[in-house]
């Protein structure tokens, strides 16, 4: 049991460039997260979904698209990379809603130069 | 202002010294976590709190919700303890949760 899983670990994207950082988990969890931590702030949810097929947007979503066509799996893409979106990403999932346990992946260190 | 303000921001005690983080907020909310981040990155959930009290082995949270507030504290802390703490609430109605900004506490040998 794997939980959730996050790839990649860091990468450095050039303004401009687009990338789709992964996330799987083997929970068979409904809910899923992206989050971005940024130094000395909280975590910022970007994107969740609920199941399979339904995604909606969190408090910072511009720049970012989500899927989630499986239950396992759910991509967030980046476009057009910003020096605005250094920073690292977490994604996290739960069986039921935010009031259950979220467990989260080891995240990703993204810098846009 | 933030809907969660945790404090200390900062807090460095020597081993062996009772620890408390403090969480406060300012909606409605379902439940309140507290998290673990290590320094490696990592981040754990600790409890999920409702109402009462809840303890895991030196881990000790409360909460308080007619005054929104909710406290974790640390017994006997130890330098594996050192790591950053963040309070989370779940707003009621909304599938989301919002944080805090952590408390990054240090415990010296």
């Amino acid at each position: 049991n794997a939980g959730v899983t996050q790839t990649p670990k860091f990468r450095i994207l050039k303004i401009g460039q687009s990338m789709t950082l992964q996330c799987t988990q083997d929970m068979n969890h409904n809910y899923m997260y992206w989050y971005r931590q940024d130094p000395g702030m909280g975590l910022k949810l970007i994107y969740y979904s609920v199941g399979a097929g339904i995604t909606d947007k969190g408090e910072v979503p511009n720049g970012y698209n989500v899927s989630r066509s499986t239950t396992e799996d759910f991509p967030l893409r980046l476009e057009l990379a910003a020096p605005s979106q250094t920073s690292v990403y977490f994604c996290a999932s739960s069986y039921s809603d935010p009031t259950d346990t979220q467990y989260f992946g080891p995240g990703t260190r993204l810098t846009v130069l | 202002k933030n809907e969660v303000e945790q404090s200390p921001q900062n807090l460095t005690a020597q081993e062996g010294e009772f620890i408390t983080i403090n969480c406060s907020y300012s909606v409605g909310i379902s439940a309140l976590h507290w998290l673990q981040q290590h320094p490696g990155g990592g981040i754990v959930s600790l409890f999920m709190l409702s109402s009462g009290k809840k303890k895991h082995g030196r881990l000790i949270a409360t909460i308080n919700i007619q005054e929104k507030h909710s406290s974790l504290h640390i017994t006997a802390s130890h330098p594996r303890d050192s790591a950053v703490y963040i309070c989370a609430v779940s707003i009621q109605g909304a599938q989301k949760l919002v944080f805090g900004q952590g408390t990054r506490l240090t415990i010296n040998p």
